[in-house]
């Protein structure tokens, strides 16, 4: 039962142009989403987060936006750039879990140059 | 700074035998997660603790998996015996839940443990 799921296994985009990539979850109790990014041969890192009271936050070329009635998340980053090639994982939190998160699978990130 | 410290980086072994992971949780921090990354299933989460006590252990596989933190310093995943099936990617993470920021509850990822069971 996958309560946060990523529908798209991989993404390809021209540098410059924008990247979107979605998240659905399931448990409308979640009140915090996050994003991570991964390199191969490394730790998912944290990038963005946002609380569920909001439904925008920015942070330089990465925002997230939270539209909560849809259950949905999505992260846009403009403009590309080929560093950004990495793997993007999604996650939630409850209050109540404490700090667990509940990732998804993950969406590649491939930017062309 | 230190991050999460994980050992070791690779370890192939054959089916049956004995695996064990080990964890350094950044200093301060008081909960430590194993989660562990497959191809199908993205991360999942293992296990969860809080002050060195097993607060979720739903994710655990099955009892061959084990883990522990005898000390707010060091956590170990113990396979016990192991199966090509759990062939993966093992991530160590720690977060410090002294206040919530609100930029959400941010854990910090070691560099995970490749296991490869043949």
């Amino acid at each position: 039962d996958q309560q946060v799921k990523q529908n798209s296994p991989s993404l390809s985009v021209q540098e410059g142009r924008i990247s979107i990539l979605n998240c659905d979850y399931t448990n409308s109790m979640f009140d915090y989403f996050l994003w991570y990014k991964k390199y191969p041969a490394e730790g998912p890192t944290f990038l963005i987060s946002i609380s569920s009271i909001k439904d925008k936050n920015e942070d330089g070329r990465f925002t997230v936006f939270l539209n909560k009635s849809a259950k949905h998340l999505s992260l846009h980053i403009v403009p590309s750039q080929p560093g950004d090639s990495a793997v993007y994982f999604c996650a939630a939190n409850r209050m109540e879990y404490g700090n667990k998160l509940v990732f998804g699978a993950g969406t590649i990130l491939r930017v062309k140059s | 700074d230190a991050g999460v410290i994980q050992s070791p980086r690779h370890e192939v072994t054959e089916m049956g035998q004995e695996v064990t992971l080990r964890c350094k949780p950044i200093s301060g921090h008081n909960s430590l997660f194993w989660y562990r990354q497959t191809m199908m299933r993205g991360l999942e989460l293992l296990i969860y603790f809080n002050n060195n006590v097993p607060i979720d252990d739903s994710g655990m596989p099955e009892d061959r998996f084990s883990a522990k933190m005898p000390n707010a310093s060091f956590s170990t995943l113990k396979i016990q015996p192991s199966e090509p099936r759990d062939s993966a990617v093992y991530f160590c993470a720690s977060s410090t839940d002294r206040g919530r920021k609100s930029s959400g509850n941010t854990i910090y990822f070691g560099e995970g443990s490749w296991l490869t069971v043949v």
